[in-house]
């Protein structure tokens, strides 16, 4: 059974440019998360949805960060316009009702 | 929602057990323990979960205490493959599901 899937794997833009992170859950699992992992530290939450409904957003950056799970399946991360600050890795997780959380092997973004 | 406390770092002979510790003093009744480890460039893994039973599967042991306030992670006979950061994750009540990691600890096993 395919895992979480992930892409791209790795992303260098220069500062103030859009960058978009793509994410296709376990086949079955309705919600699906995303994190973000700074160097060194513990992922964080920053969304997550049940089905294509977003429950659970007060994390996500608003003013630049924004997130979509249009078909309740696969999801989509943007961040316009990005900043240094940025530089980490997204992480995508997905389980089923909310049981135990399988994660992807992210994005590592690189904002120079 | 509950906090846990793990030593940033530990060693481990290889082919010895490793015996990973975490502190979630304020755990709730109704929340989970769960492990995960994360090796370099990987997201990550998961390991194991358990309420108030130990557990075990084909990766590791989980004992918890009886109070709950405590658990340890064994992997039984480690090998330089599980080098990496291990984290316990108390899982949010019901309805938020939610994970709150840790800076978990840095598992290093040395040949």
């Amino acid at each position: 059974e395919a895992g979480v899937v992930q892409s791209p794997r790795y992303k260098i833009i220069e500062k103030k440019q859009p960058v978009a992170f793509w994410c296709n859950p376990i086949s079955g699992h309705n919600t699906l998360y995303w994190y973000l992992q700074n160097l060194g530290q513990g992922p964080e939450l920053l969304i997550r949805y049940e089905n294509e409904e977003a429950v659970d957003d007060s994390q996500l950056p608003k003013d630049r960060f924004s997130a979509e799970r249009l078909k309740g399946v696969d999801s989509t991360l943007k961040i316009q316009p990005a900043e240094l600050g940025d530089s980490a890795v997204y992480l995508c997780a997905s389980s089923f009702q909310g049981a135990t959380q399988y994660f992807g092997p992210g994005t590592r973004l690189t904002v120079l | 929602d509950a906090k846990t406390t793990q030593p940033p770092s530990m060693d481990c002979a290889e082919g010895r057990a490793a015996n990973l510790p975490c502190n979630h003093s304020t755990i709730s009744g109704n929340e989970y323990v769960y492990w995960y480890r994360q090796i370099h460039s990987q997201g990550p893994q998961y390991i194991i979960h358990g309420l108030k039973n130990n557990e075990t599967n084909e990766m590791a042991s989980l004992i918890i205490t009886e109070d709950r306030k405590s658990s340890t992670l064994i992997l039984p006979h480690a090998t330089l493959r599980d080098t990496a950061v291990y984290y316990c994750i108390v899982q949010g009540a019901s309805g938020t599901y939610k994970y709150i990691f840790g800076t978990g600890t840095r598992l290093k096993v040395l040949a």
